[in-house]
């Protein structure tokens, strides 16, 4: 079974612009969780869809959006990118993350956004 | 100040030695607890969870929760070269997807 997947896996940006991010869950896997990881302020839960609804949000700010399909990939988008967006972006997938049970968070890569 | 803290080391051990992670956390609503690998360039792998408190073992890994000190460890027996990689403590308050980590700390096993 292929694993999770992230395109693209490298990236750079400038100041001002947007970007989209792609991740491609394990087949039969619908909960598909985003996290940002930095040196500084380590991994930190940006948010979770499930079902193409948005289920779970972190603490980061509006520039900061998702969406998922109703194949359960999903993308990330951030706007008005700052040279703080600078990071390692991971995306994981699990079954269904009802909250029943305890489920393993499957990781892709990650995509390495970097902001000049 | 985070909720949850972890040394980043690095920490060095020669092979065969046993490496000792640990966590500290604040948020006692915190009921599941995680340890995750990841290797450079990689994405990470989940190693262990446990529910609450106790212990729990895997091959050459054992975790142990102790919740009343807000206090969770990872040991790994006879390590190997090839377990050099950064180890994340994770948790969350239910069995659902928002994990809160740890720093990371990385650990270089030296043949």
């Amino acid at each position: 079974k292929a694993g999770v997947t992230q395109t693209p896996r490298y990236l750079i940006k400038t100041r001002g612009q947007q970007v989209t991010l792609s991740c491609s869950p394990i087949s039969g896997h619908r909960s598909v969780s985003w996290y940002q990881q930095t040196p500084g302020q380590g991994l930190q839960f940006l948010f979770e869809y499930f079902s193409e609804t948005q289920r779970n949000k972190g603490n980061f700010p509006g520039r900061f959006s998702g969406r998922q399909f109703s194949n359960s990939r999903s993308e990330m988008n951030v706007s008005t990118l700052e040279l703080g967006d600078s990071a390692l972006y991971l995306c994981a997938s699990s079954l269904s993350g009802r909250g029943l049970d305890f489920e393993t968070q499957y990781f892709g890569p990650g995509t390495r956004l970097l902001v000049l | 100040q985070k909720e949850v803290e972890q040394d980043p080391g690095p920490l060095s051990v020669p092979e065969g030695a046993i490496v000792s992670l640990n966590c500290t956390y604040s948020n006692s609503a915190f009921q599941y607890f995680m340890w995750y690998r990841q290797y450079s360039r990689k994405g990470p792998e989940l190693l262990m969870y446990t529910y609450s408190s106790g212990n729990k073992e895997d091959g050459r890994f054992t975790a142990q929760v102790d919740k009343s000190s807000k206090y969770i460890s990872l040991f790994i027996r006879d390590s190997q070269p090839s377990d050099s990689a950064t180890y994340l403590c994770a948790m969350s308050k239910a069995a659902g997807n928002k994990l809160t980590f740890g720093g990371g700390t990385r650990v270089l096993v030296k043949p």
